[in-house]
């Protein structure tokens, strides 16, 4: 049962154009999203997280939206950069407390390609 | 410098052996996980461990078996029960209260 799903396995832009990744989880319990990016043989970095009490929440050039309601939410770069190029996983948890403390959910993974 | 490290970067296993994974973090965090990650797919929860001297099993357990006997040290052993080991191996950790989990640069194992 696939809980948190990235449907894009890749997306490729050009420099300087928006990214937008996305992704879908259905288990209505999660209440802590995160995005991160990985680089091939390496271990995940993380990159920007939102609370289920937020729609929104920026860092820089990304942002991560939140629709509870779609159970959905999205990772926007602007502008995109060649250094960009990675993949990138959402995840889900829930908050501290009980047995799920701290677990997260990945989904698949989105291969993003920056064009020069 | 903070951080968690894993060792060794490569790591080959033979038929009926087993292997131990080491992960250490100096991070002063509580919590500590083990993931495995498999060419087009998610990582996937094998261990995780909140406090010292206790563990849970995650969502892939099975062949796999850990111990927690000091806050900054979380080793993994695959051992032969597990049929499909080759996969690269990420090692985790977490503050109390926080949602987020910071990685290690991973270990991937190979069977020869």
């Amino acid at each position: 049962d696939q809980q948190v799903k990235q449907n894009s396995p890749s997306l490729s832009v050009q420099e300087g154009r928006i990214s937008i990744l996305n992704c879908d989880y259905t288990n209505s319990m999660f209440d802590y999203f995160l995005w991160y990016k990985k680089y091939p043989a390496e271990g995940p970095t993380f990159l920007i997280s939102i609370s289920s009490i937020k729609d929104k929440n920026e860092d820089g050039r990304f942002t991560v939206f939140l629709n509870k309601s779609a159970k959905h939410l999205s990772l926007h770069i602007v502008p995109s950069q060649p250094g960009d190029s990675a993949v990138y996983f959402c995840a889900a948890s829930r908050a501290a407390g009980g047995t799920s403390y701290g677990k997260l959910t990945f989904g698949q993974g989105t291969i993003l390609t920056v064009h020069p | 410098d903070g951080g968690i490290t894993q060792s060794p970067k490569y790591l080959f296993r033979k038929e009926g052996q087993n292997v131990t994974l080491s992960c250490e973090q100096n991070l002063n965090h509580d919590a500590m996980y083990w993931y495995r990650q498999d060419p087009g797919q998610g990582l996937r929860l094998i261990y995780y461990s909140q406090i010292v001297n206790d563990f849970q099993k995650g969502d892939i357990a099975e062949g796999y078996s850990v111990s927690r006997e000091k806050k900054e040290s979380f080793p993994l052993t695959v051992t032969s029960a597990q049929k499909n080991p080759t996969a690269f191996y990420l090692c985790a950790s977490s503050a109390p209260g926080q949602g987020i989990q910071y990685f290690g640069p991973g270990t991937r194992l190979l069977v020869l």
